[in-house]
């Protein structure tokens, strides 16, 4: 089945450390991107890349960082200068990036603090 | 920049109503992208439906039909005979010059049995 799997579904962070999320897609898209999710609010993005090896900051990038290595994959760290990580991660991928391009999205991460 | 507001936070029907979800949103673009995604409980955000700005038919599809109004710059949304199986948070987004997808606040709608 073709689709955006994110991993692990849950995810608990302590003090102190780096944690990663997991975002794999076998559509053969070109862009990708990294959203938050807050209760109430609307998805921001983090992140988003258009092709292997590179990548551009969103609105909220402070205390993440990302990789683009190979085209199906995507990682998002949150590291521990992100002080409230506490949220829903979503992870999408259009074919490319262009303002028509629809974009599909994983079916999340949701990170809590300990 | 883009905008987009969904001034409805929570809305309750009760089966079988038809319901109307609101979208108003601002850009400076001539040319730009209107989209709805449904997010049910499970998180997943799904598509329904892409609008350009040079489209201003209205589009139905089953139970579902939008309203696009430039005048009023709006993108309506409406369920007609709503289903339990509606209940969830639906998104309303914009695209334009920019190139990245501007999301409202999102309004969670619940269909009671």
């Amino acid at each position: 089945d073709g689709g955006i799997t994110q991993s692990p579904k849950y995810l608990f962070r302590k003090e102190g450390q780096n944690v990663t999320l997991s975002c794999e897609q076998n559509l053969n898209h070109d862009a990708m991107y990294w959203y938050r999710q807050d209760p109430g609010q609307g998805l921001r993005l983090i992140y988003y890349s258009q092709i292997v090896n590179d990548f551009q900051k969103g609105d909220i990038a402070e205390g993440y960082s990302v990789s683009r290595e190979k085209k199906e994959s995507f990682p998002l760290t949150v590291t521990s200068a992100q002080k409230n990580p506490t949220a829903f991660y979503l992870c999408a991928s259009s074919m490319g990036n262009q303002a028509k391009n629809i974009q599909y999205f994983g079916a999340g991460t949701r990170l809590s603090v300990l | 920049a883009q905008k987009v507001t969904q001034a409805q936070t929570e809305i309750s029907v009760v089966e079988k109503e038809d319901v109307t979800l609101d979208c108003v949103y601002e850009t400076r673009d001539t040319t730009y992208y209107l989209f709805w995604y449904k997010q049910p409980p499970s998180g997943e955000l799904v598509f329904l439906i892409r609008r350009n700005s040079f489209d201003e038919q209205n589009e139905i599809s089953g139970r579902y039909s939008w309203n696009f109004q430039k005048s009023t710059s709006s993108f309506n949304f409406t369920i007609t005979a709503s289903q339990v199986v509606d209940s969830a948070v639906y998104f309303c987004a914009s695209s334009g010059s920019a190139r990245q997808l501007t999301f409202g606040s999102g309004t969670q709608l619940t269909v009671l049995p």
